[in-house]
């Protein structure tokens, strides 16, 4: 049915504090990203889960960000201590398969700005 | 170091000519390669993605790619451009790790 979700679309929080952002792959997708993208950057890859497995988490910048996938499809990444350089667009991405040709859905992101 | 380099920040194009948006890769193999577009305030889009099929490469909207292995580049192009395709171009390739280039900007004149 639907697409890759995120929630919430934006969030303002003031520096010093913690965030839990949502992702809802596409059902039935085995393969989720996350990504930040900064103003006027591309995305970089921050971490990846197969199911619920975190394969990948060498793209998180410290360790404020925390990723988890419990059941294998939700997940949520958390920043503690929110720093103003924490600012950007954080993307979720899934794909239905770990073959490296397959295509990543990407949601809409949801825009963190941190005062 | 894998990389992938955009080596235009903005391109600016009148509606009806020619689109090129170029990107160029580093690897001593061959990585999978994508195009995505991001209209504002909306999602990564695939155009389309290389898989060693083929090197000329078509996608969505009338966009191909060709990759050329001698040049280790897989630049997008467009016979003639439409004021709809104005948008943010991430050129992306795929290693054990997907790197995103910087993005091309294109604006389309009317």
């Amino acid at each position: 049915g639907a697409g890759v979700s995120q929630s919430p679309r934006y969030k303002v929080a003031k520096r010093g504090q913690d965030v839990a952002l949502r992702c809802d792959p596409i059902s039935g997708h085995v393969s989720l990203f996350w990504y930040q993208q900064a103003l006027g950057q591309g995305p970089e890859f921050l971490t990846y889960f197969q199911n619920e497995a975190q394969l990948d988490k060498s793209g998180l910048p410290s360790d404020r960000f925390f990723a988890e996938r419990p059941e294998g499809s939700v997940s949520t990444l958390k920043i503690q201590r929110t720093q103003q350089e924490d600012s950007a667009v954080y993307l979720c991405a899934s794909s239905s398969r770990l073959a490296e040709y397959n295509e990543q859905f990407f949601g809409p992101g949801t825009r963190l700005t941190v005062l | 170091a894998q990389s992938v380099t955009q080596l235009d920040s903005h391109v600016s194009v009148s509606e009806g000519t020619p689109v090129l948006l170029r990107c160029n890769y580093s690897s001593s193999y061959s990585p999978s390669l994508f195009w995505y577009v991001q209209h504002p305030n909306k999602g990564l889009q695939l155009l389309l993605k290389y898989t060693s099929a083929a090197t000329l490469v078509k996608g969505i909207n009338g966009f191909e790619a060709e990759f050329k292995k001698s040049e280790t580049s897989f630049h997008l192009t467009k016979p003639s451009a439409h004021m709809s395709d104005a948008a943010e171009y991430f050129c992306v390739v795929r290693y054990d790790k997907v790197i995103f280039g910087p993005g091309t900007s294109l604006s389309v004149i009317p």
